[in-house]
């Protein structure tokens, strides 16, 4: 079935390091996918997006690369800062519009003062 | 910035009890969703809802479940007998073109 999840539940890191968190998917089919950042108590938070054809896209302090022979995603935060500690979802849905979106596992990040 | 709002933001109910949650999604949007999340665990979608109907349901969402927008502003969702198990956070979603915005979520907490 449909699959998508991250490599590892937790991660720390020192502030101002960079960090990279992992997502792997399985459904070859995918074709959108979003990093969204979860604070405590709240809601996902979109962070960035990457589309099929693309195998990097940046934004500020964050980068998203898309491998889809191996059909793996990660998320490149730089120079983080505590505001950045967060649990991290990987998502992503079959086409751009409207689809459902399904979630990873999440990544739990806390940066280290 | 425009957002999505939930309430309530906690809801403690009894068990075999219903639950409305409500929601106000984007006042632009047109496809709405909600998911739950289970303490600890990730987001699991429940429904997509277009046009004043259901478009897409998982297997989470079964007769006990079901969504309305009742005055084209406030989006629903009602657990007509709740069970432990539905303890969660509650998110309604919306979408314009293509990105979802997330609401803060509804803690329900059956007992």
């Amino acid at each position: 079935g449909e699959n998508v999840g991250l490599h590892l539940p937790t991660l720390s890191v020192q502030e101002g390091d960079n960090s990279i968190i992992n997502c792997a998917y399985s459904n070859s089919a995918s074709d959108y996918f979003i990093w969204y950042k979860q604070e405590s108590g709240k809601g996902p938070q979109f962070i960035i997006d990457i589309r099929s054809n693309m195998d990097k896209r940046q934004g500020q302090r964050v980068t998203v690369l898309l491998n889809k022979t191996v059909k793996h995603l990660s998320l490149q935060i730089a120079a983080t800062q505590p505001g950045d500690s967060a649990v991290y979802f990987c998502a992503e849905k079959k086409n751009f519009g409207n689809e459902k979106l399904t979630f990873g596992t999440g990544t739990r990040l806390t940066i280290i003062p | 910035e425009p957002e999505v709002t939930q309430t309530p933001s906690h809801q403690v109910t009894q068990m075999g009890q219903e639950v409305i949650l409500r929601c106000v999604p984007i006042s632009n949007h047109l496809y709405f969703y909600w998911y739950r999340q289970i303490l600890g665990q990730k987001v699991e979608f429940l429904v997509s809802f277009y046009n004043n109907e259901i478009s897409e349901k998982s297997e989470i969402f079964d007769d006990q479940f079901s969504v309305e927008r009742p005055d084209g502003s406030n989006f629903t969702l009602k657990i007509r007998s709740t069970k432990l198990e539905d303890s969660a956070m509650y998110f309604c979603a919306s979408v314009g073109r293509s990105e979802a915005f997330f609401g803060q979520g509804t803690r329900l907490t059956v007992v």
